[in-house]
């Protein structure tokens, strides 16, 4: 079953405006953590932002938020005041369990974000 | 240079040749962490290190990957008899915690 649901392949979004990138996740887990990544055409998994499952404010870094809604197990991220520099491939992935233990990251399939001017 | 850093950034090789990358994770960072990523897809687990030992291995990681990371810092991922479905994207990151993965810009493989 897929643990990461990204259902846009792509995303245009003119600069300065506001866009929001869709993820859901399927876990069984209550202790689990939800990543964005960004990997623009260099190759580079850069880190957004991160929310932990027991998180109760949505996570916010900068021009970036996610969208936290636990019961419909989603994760959106919301770019504010898009800039030509976030075109790029954007990545949400999911740890699941806590403690010492290793856990994986789990990747969905992307979307690609293109900023026009 | 703060950063997790991969070499060779490219790498043309032929099909049943052996390569090997290298890894640089943070200096600070116990954990070492391998990713592969073919086109279109996310990035999927390979391998993990805590300090020297390698304690978990994805089912995708064939008898003709092997994995070290000796003294607990750099590590090399080689590939013995290439194929061309090995061609991808493997990135390395790096950890102190579970929630603070660092990426380097990974190597990509051609196998041709």
């Amino acid at each position: 079953a897929q643990k990461i649901t990204q259902t846009q392949p792509g995303m245009f979004v003119q600069e300065k405006e506001a866009v929001t990138l869709d993820c859901t996740y399927d876990t069984s887990d209550q202790s689990y953590g939800l990543f964005w990544y960004k990997q623009p055409s260099s190759g580079e998994m850069i880190f957004l932002i991160y929310q932990g499952s027991y998180d109760e404010q949505n996570a916010t870094e900068g021009r970036y938020s996610l969208n936290f809604q636990k019961a419909r197990k989603s994760a959106n991220l919301v770019i504010s005041a898009s800039q030509l520099g976030d075109s790029a491939m954007y990545f949400c992935a999911m740890r699941e369990g806590s403690g010492t233990g290793f856990q994986k990251l789990v990747f969905g399939t992307g979307t690609r974000l293109l900023v026009s001017p | 240079d703060t950063g997790v850093s991969q070499d060779p950034r490219h790498k043309i090789t032929k099909r049943g040749q052996n390569v090997t990358f290298r890894c640089d994770p943070i200096s600070e960072h116990n954990r070492l962490y391998w990713y592969r990523q073919t086109l279109g897809q996310g990035p999927e687990f390979l391998t993990y290190f805590q300090n020297e030992a390698q304690l978990e291995k994805s089912r995708l990681l064939s008898d003709r990957f092997s994995a070290e990371r000796p003294k607990g810092s750099f590590s090399t991922l080689e590939i013995q008899h290439t194929e061309q479905g090995d061609s991808a994207m493997y990135l390395c990151a790096s950890s102190l915690r579970q929630d603070g993965y660092t990426f380097g810009s990974g190597t990509r493989l051609t196998v041709v």
